[in-house]
């Protein structure tokens, strides 16, 4: 099947510094990725949906300054977390959505600010 | 709103016994469902993915089930095993205004004793 990278697995960070994370579709196009972040003990809540070339669509409450979603070509997507603080620790997880309806996830990314 | 809801939230069993996990969605109008396991502090691990023209997927001891007119979809496992302890989620790409968006459910989280 269809294989989305995502990178880092893990990352420990600082207070105030920022954290990329790329998420690849390697084996297909996908005009639209997907970003979630999960809490402890909840489930994935969709955080803002990617279109290549375009600006991505945020779902209510987060933070678009905070989040930074970069969609530059049909395989590579990327959230930037910019000033992380400790309430922004959390599992974030992407997805690649290939013929328009079947979508593929990341292995996701723990991220811990310190 | 498109929603998946995941019943029960919680389940625990002794070695052995077969287990039924419920999820059901709001809208009939679903591209495809997938069932994941999560591992604590983990990724997703993709299970089982069954697409809108198929009632059903098996692998091994998992076999889920879609019905699309009652918006329901079961995961059901055989024999389970203290390594099937996990919390299991669902995900469906439900259409939201003609956009195909992956939304999870809350997950079931298994314990399985010996």
């Amino acid at each position: 099947g269809a294989v989305v990278s995502q990178h880092p697995s893990w990352v420990i960070c600082k207070s105030g510094t920022s954290v990329k994370i790329e998420c690849r579709s390697l084996d297909f196009q996908a005009t639209t990725m997907f970003w979630y972040r999960q809490f402890p003990k909840q489930s994935l809540m969709l955080m803002a949906t990617s279109n290549e070339g375009s600006k991505a669509t945020y779902e209510q409450g987060v933070e678009k300054d905070k989040f930074l979603i970069n969609h530059a070509s049909l395989t590579l997507s990327t959230l930037t977390v910019t000033s992380a603080h400790p309430e922004d620790s959390s599992f974030y997880i992407c997805s690649a959505v290939k013929g328009g309806s079947e979508a593929f996830f990341g292995q996701g990314t723990r991220l811990t600010v310190v | 709103k498109q929603e998946v809801t995941q019943i029960p939230a919680a389940l625990s069993v002794p070695e052995g016994e077969n287990l039924v996990l419920n999820c059901s969605f709001t809208d009939s109008a679903i591209y495809n469902l997938q069932w994941f396991r999560q591992d604590p502090g983990k990724g997703l691990t993709s299970l089982l993915l069954i697409q809108s023209s198929q009632r059903e997927q098996t692998s091994g001891r998992l076999n889920a089930s879609l019905d699309k007119s009652s918006g329901r979809s079961t995961l059901y496992i055989a024999a389970s095993q203290p390594g099937d302890s996990a919390t299991y989620l669902c995900a469906g790409v439900l259409d939201r205004g003609g956009s195909y968006i992956p939304t999870f459910g809350r997950g079931t989280s298994l314990i399985v004793h010996p």
